[in-house]
This record gives C-alpha cells, sequence and structure tokens, in this order.
C-alpha cells in the first residue's frame, strides 16, 4: 500500500518571503501522480499543484512549484512570494495510474503566514 | 465553485442514527469517490462509483453503504452511528476513472452526539 508522510504539522513564514513544504511517499509503482491540495478555513479542497511521475520537469503554477525527486520519493511544494491568502492547510497526496485511482493524503501542514 | 454539490452542509445527530448524505457530480463527470475527513484519521479514502458501478473501496466501515444512481448522483448511507463518525464527508468527482484531477465538493459536516 502507498503511504504519504508530511513531516512538518506547521510551517510559519513571512509576508513576500518563501517557504517549503515537504512531503514523501512510499510505493512499488512507476506509473502515479502526485498532488499538492490546499484546504483554508472554508474547508474546500483545492488543487494546487500537480505532478506526473513520468515527467522529469518539475510542475510549476504561477507561484507554487514543485520539487520531484523521484528516486528519493519526495515532493516538496515551494511558495514564493507567501501572501496572507496563503494561509491554509495543504495536503500531499498521492494517486496510482495502474492500480487504485483514489487519492492517498498526508496528514496536512498547517502553513501560517505573517503579516 | 468545483461544481459538486453535497447535502446537507451540515447534519447533528444522536448515536444509533443513520444519515444520508448526498453527492451530486459535475455535468459529465462519471466518476464519484467518498472521503472522510477526521481528526483522529486524517482525510481517508473511503469507496469509489463508476457509472453507477462500485469500482474501489478503502477504509469504509461495515456500517457504511454507497450508491450511484442512474442519474450519476451518490449517496453514503451512514448507520448505527457512533461518536468517532463525526467528520467532514467529501464527495469528488472526474469525468472517468484515471483523470488527473478530481473536483472536490464544499463537503458535510456530521456531528455525532
Amino acid at each position: 500500500a502507498q503511504t504519504v508522510t508530511q513531516s512538518q504539522p506547521e510551517m510559519s513564514v513571512q509576508e513576500a518571503e518563501t517557504v517549503t513544504l515537504s512531503c514523501t511517499y512510499d510505493t512499488s509503482e512507476s506509473d502515479y501522480y502526485l498532488f499538492w491540495y490546499k484546504q483554508p478555513p472554508s474547508r474546500q479542497m483545492i488543487l494546487v499543484i500537480r505532478q506526473e511521475a513520468y515527467k522529469q520537469q518539475n510542475a510549476t503554477e504561477n507561484r507554487f512549484s514543485v520539487n520531484f525527486q523521484k528516486a528519493a520519493k519526495s515532493f516538496s511544494l515551494k511558495i514564493s512570494d507567501s501572501q496572507l491568502g496563503d494561509a491554509a492547510m495543504y495536503f500531499c497526496a498521492y494517486r496510482s495510474d495502474t492500480g487504485r485511482r483514489a487519492l492517498t493524503f498526508g496528514s496536512g501542514t498547517r502553513l501560517q503566514v505573517q503579516p | 465553485d468545483s461544481g459538486v454539490t453535497q447535502t446537507p452542509k451540515h447534519l447533528i445527530t444522536a448515536t444509533g442514527q443513520r444519515v444520508t448524505l448526498r453527492c451530486s457530480p459535475r455535468s459529465g463527470d462519471l466518476s464519484v469517490y467518498w472521503y472522510q475527513q477526521s481528526l483522529d484519521q486524517g482525510l481517508q479514502f473511503l469507496i469509489q462509483y463508476y457509472n453507477g458501478e462500485e469500482r474501489a473501496k478503502g477504509n469504509i466501515l461495515e456500517r457504511f453503504s454507497a450508491q450511484q444512481f442512474p442519474d450519476l448522483h451518490s449517496e453514503l448511507n451512514l448507520s448505527s452511528l457512533e461518536l468517532g463518525d463525526s467528520a467532514l464527508y467529501f464527495c469528488a468527482s472526474s469525468v472517468g476513472q484515471g483523470d488527473n484531477e478530481q473536483f472536490f465538493g464544499p463537503g458535510t459536516r456530521l456531528t455525532v452526539l
């Protein structure tokens, strides 16, 4: 079974600064997808960014980028120019491309943004 | 707005009772996933339906059941409720079975007293 580990329960960053959230995963599969979801106080789950395991290039969405290290099974999220609206829970998630298609989530990292 | 709707938004009930949570997927989406978010267990997958048929099961208790109807809406039935069933229940939908993105509904907050 796949597992996803987020070892940072809480992180804090100053507005306009950069922060990196860590995620590691364990799988024996070669084809899969990785995601970062944001959950603000409204509790809505919002997709931030996704990475296909077969792609070597790291995904980027505006101020959000990932560092995907397939051999190390590491998938970190970098948020640049942090904004107050970035404050939320962030969940790393794994999805197989060959087996079960449901998401396996990590335990989450609560990000605080200090003005 | 993801296009996925869930009703009710909040539900308060007593132990031993039975409740039904409803989910309407985005227009055109055939897959529906149910997830539970609780303080103890975090976010975990319960069950998936695709075009009316059960496709995958996760950590779903025997007291829980689900179905997907011909109009593609889905219901999650929770019975013999216990205090530990209090959680946020999410429904997500995707076009097929292996799409890149699942779109999440706003969730139903269940409180068991």
